[in-house]
């Protein structure tokens, strides 16, 4: 089986304030894939990332930056400066070898930036 | 040229009807889901179907049937409705059933049972 942990169910920041989204997973796949998707007031879920879990690098994409530490279980998401247009709901998912490319999905963090 | 449309966008019917939510895509892709998201926004998956054949089924109620006429849709049928499936559903697809491809997901059917 496999789950995915946000704790953070609502951030709250005024606009410039650099935010991190936690993410912790369980799994028993050695081989498995962690994904990070936002949703808009308007519905869409707008994919943001995916790795793997060979492949330990912090990723780096403009003002958001992902912190993947397989010793810890977690694939945190950070947004540095962030801006009123980062109010969503953001959704940490995971997708092991044996679970079929079914994506299990954290219950999401509400993050409202204040002007 | 959307990916993954879905129609309706919004749906709102009456207790015990049936209804059907209808998922296209057009990037050739193999394997086509369907997840719901409920009030809480807690997203879960209901179906997988791969080259028109169903691969995964999670708890779902019999009321809830999929089907696949041809890799490029998966529509959802759902029979005597009820309040609590009032919720966001979502289609997606992907390009097989390994873990390394990506998903891209539909805009979401709202469904309200009233």
């Amino acid at each position: 089986a496999q789950k995915v942990t946000q704790a953070q169910t609502e951030i709250s920041v005024v606009e410039k304030e650099d935010v991190t989204l936690d993410c912790v997973y369980e799994t028993r796949d050695t081989t498995y894939y962690l994904f990070w998707y936002k949703q808009p007031p308007s519905g869409e879920l707008v994919f943001l990332i995916r790795r793997n879990s060979f492949d330990e690098q912090n990723e780096i994409s403009g003002r958001y930056s992902w912190n993947f530490q397989k010793s810890t279980s977690s694939f945190n998401f950070t947004i540095t400066a962030s801006q009123v247009v980062d109010s969503a709901v953001y959704f940490c998912a995971l997708s092991g070898y044996n679970a079929g490319n079914m994506l299990t999905f954290g219950g999401g963090t509400r993050l409202m930036v204040k002007p | 040229d959307t990916a993954v449309s879905q129609t309706p966008k919004y749906l709102v019917t009456q207790m015990g009807n049936d209804k059907s939510i209808k998922c296209e895509q057009n990037l050739g892709h193999d394997t086509m889901y369907w997840y719901k998201q409920d009030s809480k926004k807690f997203l879960k998956i209901m179906f997988s179907y791969n080259n028109k054949e169903l691969i995964i089924n999670e708890t779902v109620p019999n009321r809830f049937s999929p089907k696949s006429p041809d890799k490029a849709h998966l529509n959802l049928h759902i029979n005597s409705l009820e309040l609590g499936d009032s919720a966001v559903y979502f289609c997606a697809s992907s390009q097989g059933q390994q873990t390394n491809y990506g998903y891209t997901f539909g805009s979401g059917t709202r469904l309200t049972v009233v």
